[in-house]
């Protein structure tokens, strides 16, 4: 099956420090990739997402890069702000008939005021 | 418009004892999927049903089914619970089966606690 991992697995920055998360994955014919954002106590969203077709993708504060040849995609996210200390999960979907969303365990992000 | 909503939202039972989640989805969404959050270990796939079928299944023993009905709510039972069934059970919905190319829309969670 899939296998999707982050690194590193916790992160501790300074307020207004820039953040960068990585994540690898196995299926080299995965063609979507988003990050989800878990706030404590909240459900799982969706802050950004690429195909496999751009190799980077912005969203005001944060982007996420795509290097397909090595089976990786980062999170990248500047000028941190309190508000973004939470969970990260990467997600890459199985291709086939019967595809799914496999997530990777998820990387806690914490920023220092 | 209303998002995924899931019940109840805490559940506590004993070990040998069944427990049933429900979830109801966006409206229009065809497509809910079942997570286990269990802490440290992120996000488990459960179970993706699609148009009321059973499209694919985790790495989780048989007692773990479930349904959808044709409204497209579902329905997640665990049988002979296990101590380690605690966790917090998460539903997404999302717009089209198949090929996954879209977002999920996550409910708030039903947490299990298995005493």
């Amino acid at each position: 099956g899939e296998n999707v991992e982050q690194h590193p697995s916790t992160l501790s920055v300074q307020e207004g420090d820039s953040a960068v998360i990585k994540c690898t994955y196995s299926d080299s014919a995965s063609n979507y990739f988003p990050w989800y954002k878990q706030e404590l106590g909240k459900r799982p969203q969706l802050i950004i997402d690429i195909r496999s077709n751009v190799g980077e993708k912005k969203d005001q504060r944060i982007a996420v890069t795509l290097n397909k040849t090595a089976k990786h995609f980062s999170l990248h996210i500047t000028e941190t702000q309190p508000e973004d200390s939470a969970v990260y999960f990467c997600a890459v979907p199985i291709t086939g008939a019967n595809s799914k969303l496999t997530f990777g365990k998820g990387i806690t992000l914490s920023v220092r005021p | 418009e209303a998002g995924v909503t899931q019940s109840p939202t805490h559940l506590i039972k004993t070990r040998g004892q069944q427990a049933t989640l429900r979830c109801s989805p966006i409206s229009g969404h065809t497509s809910v999927y079942w997570y286990q959050q269990a802490l440290g270990l992120g996000l488990q796939f459960l179970l993706w049903y699609d148009e009321g079928e059973e499209r694919n299944r985790g790495n989780f023993p048989p007692r773990f089914s479930g349904r959808q009905f044709p409204n497209y709510s579902s329905e997640l039972n665990v049988n002979a619970l296990e101590l380690e069934d605690s966790a917090l059970y998460l539903c997404a919905s999302s717009y089209t089966g198949g090929t996954y190319t879209g977002e999920l829309f996550f409910g708030e969670g039903s947490r299990l606690t298995v005493l």
